[in-house]
């Protein structure tokens, strides 16, 4: 059984701080890397994708592998209240066509 | 921006009815999935459909369960005989192929299965 583990939460941040998500995943050969974003009764929004060992940056976010770690995180820099949110860490395993998803984390991002 | 679109947005229905969730992908777009996330639980893969055939399936995708491409816009998922543990938010998702792997997901329908 292939998994992906989160910590569920929440995970409460002053209003400007960085929020450090983060998440780990069984298969050692997964290829592709994803989070999104998930606010309640809606559905999930992408934000990061990440491939290759190292840092990616977009704006706000900037998301982090380590494939020998098997680990992936997220930072939200400067968080904001419309950044609670619960974020959902995604793994594609090679060969496959499906996402396995984690059960997120929910960020509460205090003003 | 191009979007998945799916409808309707909540369906209601009795146990044992058959329902067609339906969905319309991004333009251009060659991969196609359905994924459900029952309430408080953990978004779960059930099906992938590429070049008019599944691809991929869950345990979960059993025969109650089928997916078709009846034109070249359409992307549909039918429950054939529902059940209450049915209920739940399907997503369908889409992803170009074209060198890129990111899935984008539909608004949803909440099924509810009474």
């Amino acid at each position: 059984q292939k998994e992906v583990e989160q910590n569920s939460g929440p995970l409460s941040v002053p209003e400007g701080a960085i929020a450090s998500l983060n998440c780990t995943y069984s298969d050692r050969v997964s290829q592709s890397f994803f989070w999104y974003r998930q606010y309640s009764g809606k559905s999930p929004e992408l934000i990061m994708s990440i491939y290759s060992n190292g840092d990616k940056e977009d704006g706000r976010f900037t998301a982090q592998l380590n494939k020998a770690s098997q680990y992936v995180s997220l930072l939200i820099r400067d968080s904001q209240p419309s950044d609670s949110a619960t974020y959902l860490c995604a793994v594609r395993g090679t060969g496959r066509r499906a996402l396995t998803f984690g059960s997120g984390t929910r960020l509460q991002v205090q003003p | 921006e191009p979007e998945v679109t799916q409808t309707p947005s909540h369906q209601v229905t009795q146990m044992g009815q058959e329902v067609i969730l339906r969905c319309v992908p991004i333009s251009n777009h060659l991969y196609f999935y359905w994924y459900r996330q029952i309430l408080g639980q953990k978004v779960e893969f059930l099906v992938s459909f590429y070049n008019n055939e599944i691809s991929e399936k869950s345990e979960i995708f059993d025969d109650q369960f089928s997916v078709e491409r009846p034109d070249g816009s359409n992307f549909t998922l039918k429950i054939r005989s529902t059940k209450l543990e049915d209920s739940a938010m399907y997503f369908c998702a889409s992803k170009s192929g074209l060198n890129q792997d990111e899935q984008f997901f539909g608004p949803g329908t909440r099924l509810t299965v009474l």
